[in-house]
């Protein structure tokens, strides 16, 4: 059974900073990785994924993935106070039946002003 | 913008009782699931549902069951509800990677 985990579990960072969150999964086969936002009362909503080793750059999201090493990293530039949420690490494998994603439990992020 | 639709948002009821939460997507998208997410804030998939295809996570009680008119629709009900049954049940659709979730229905049991 694929594993997810997160690191740190709470982060406070202030406004500007450079934000880095951490997650490891436990089957290198896993198809991608997706990143999750979940503010309080809502329901995650995708914001990045990764299939390939190496970087990927979205707007203020870097994602990068080390397969060998069973780790992919979320970078966060110039953090906002919106950006305080929970951020949930996927796995995804593709079946024919749907796709089955495994979520690691999140770090919670607050960023002051 | 909300393309994922749960009633109710949240619902309280005694051990023992039957409830069921509905689930509606807009997205044209053919598969749907279920999640629960506990106090910890760990999600974990209960059923997807792929035309008229159902997968269920073996660790998912009996008691729960999912219930589909149509692609767009996917209900969840729980027979005979128990303590832990307590926790935040979202809804999601796909097409691809990408999963689209619902609000969510947070179901207090007493």
């Amino acid at each position: 059974q694929e594993k997810v985990q997160q690191s740190p579990e709470s982060l406070i960072v202030p406004e500007g900073a450079m934000v880095s969150l951490n997650c490891s999964f436990s089957d290198s086969a896993s198809q991608s990785i997706w990143w999750y936002q979940q503010h309080p009362g809502k329901g995650p909503k995708a914001l990045i994924s990764i299939f390939s080793n190496g970087n990927k750059k979205e707007g203020r999201l870097t994602v990068y993935l080390n397969r060998a090493s069973l780790h992919v990293y979320l970078h966060i530039k110039d953090s906002q106070p919106s950006d305080s949420a929970v951020y949930l690490c996927a796995v995804i494998n593709y079946g024919s039946s749907g796709n089955k994603l495994i979520f690691g439990i999140g770090t919670l992020l607050s960023v002051k002003p | 913008e909300t393309a994922v639709f749960q009633t109710p948002n949240y619902h309280v009821t005694q051990v023992g009782n039957e409830v069921s939460f509905n689930c509606k997507q807009t997205l044209g998208h053919d598969t749907m699931y279920w999640y629960k997410q506990d106090s910890k804030k760990l999600l974990k998939i209960m059923f997807s549902y792929n035309n008229k295809q159902l997968i269920v996570n073996e660790t998912v009680p009996r008691r729960f069951s999912p219930q589909s008119s149509d692609k767009a629709h996917l209900n969840l009900r729980i027979k005979s509800v128990e303590p832990e049954d307590s926790a935040v049940y979202l809804c999601a659709s796909s097409w691809g990677g990408e999963q689209y979730f619902g609000p969510g229905t947070r179901l207090t049991v007493l």
